[in-house]
């Protein structure tokens, strides 16, 4: 079936550091690929997303890559901050607005 | 404040009981989503409404019921459930690809459920 996996599971980066997750998806149907951000006590907030037919799109401090070829995206944070910390999720759109999403990422920004 | 919004946010309920969980989409969204997530699991599609029709159900048990009376609003009504099926319950909404808009998916804070 379809599937999604995304790695690490948790990172931790020094304050101003760069944060990089990454995720490969099963279903070369996939076109759309969000990224969403999900704070304690807070819902997902979408970040930044992609289309199929973009190789890569950047916003600020984010950045995510798409590798059709490979089955793969990636999340770029620069400069991170300790606001930055949370739990991040991507996801690849499959059938009719069903997003078939990774099992996060947990990254902690230290000062 | 995310446009979509859920109440309860948190809820503990024995197995025998029935309870309701609402979402409400501020948005003018036509599409909302029922989602479950358990710890260190991904995020499981529950359902899916589009223009209050459901469109899809990956084979949830039928101790969840969803309901969508308009656009705006969805439930998900819960009986006799299992304690395994403590998680967080999230709603989101978009805008379906019948009406030409995008594909993102907005959502609400979550539902926090415990099933003792």
């Amino acid at each position: 079936g379809e599937n999604v996996e995304q790695h690490p599971s948790t990172l931790s980066v020094q304050e101003g550091d760069s944060a990089v997750i990454k995720c490969t998806y099963s279903d070369s149907a996939s076109n759309y690929f969000p990224w969403y951000k999900q704070e304690l006590g807070k819902g997902s907030q979408l970040i930044i997303d992609i289309r199929s037919n973009v190789g890569e799109k950047k916003d600020q401090r984010i950045a995510v890559t798409l590798n059709k070829t490979a089955k793969h995206f990636s999340l770029h944070i620069t400069e991170t901050q300790p606001e930055d910390s949370a739990v991040y999720f991507c996801a690849a759109k499959g059938g009719y607005n069903k997003l078939i999403f990774g099992a996060g990422t947990r990254l902690a920004v230290h000062p | 404040e995310t446009g979509v919004t859920q109440t309860p946010r948190h809820l503990v309920m024995g197995m025998t009981n029935k309870k309701s969980l609402k979402c409400e989409q501020h948005l003018g969204h036509n599409a909302m989503y029922w989602y479950k997530q358990s710890a260190k699991k991904p995020l499981e599609l529950m359902f899916v409404y589009s223009l209050e029709e459901r469109v899809e159900n990956n084979s949830v048990p039928s101790r969840f019921s969803p309901e969508c009376p308009n656009s705006s609003h969805l439930f998900l009504h819960l009986h006799t459930l299992q304690p395994e099926d403590s998680a967080l319950y999230l709603c989101a909404s978009s805008q379906g690809p019948t009406s030409g808009g995008s594909s993102e998916q907005y959502f609400g804070p979550g539902t926090r459920l415990t099933v003792t």
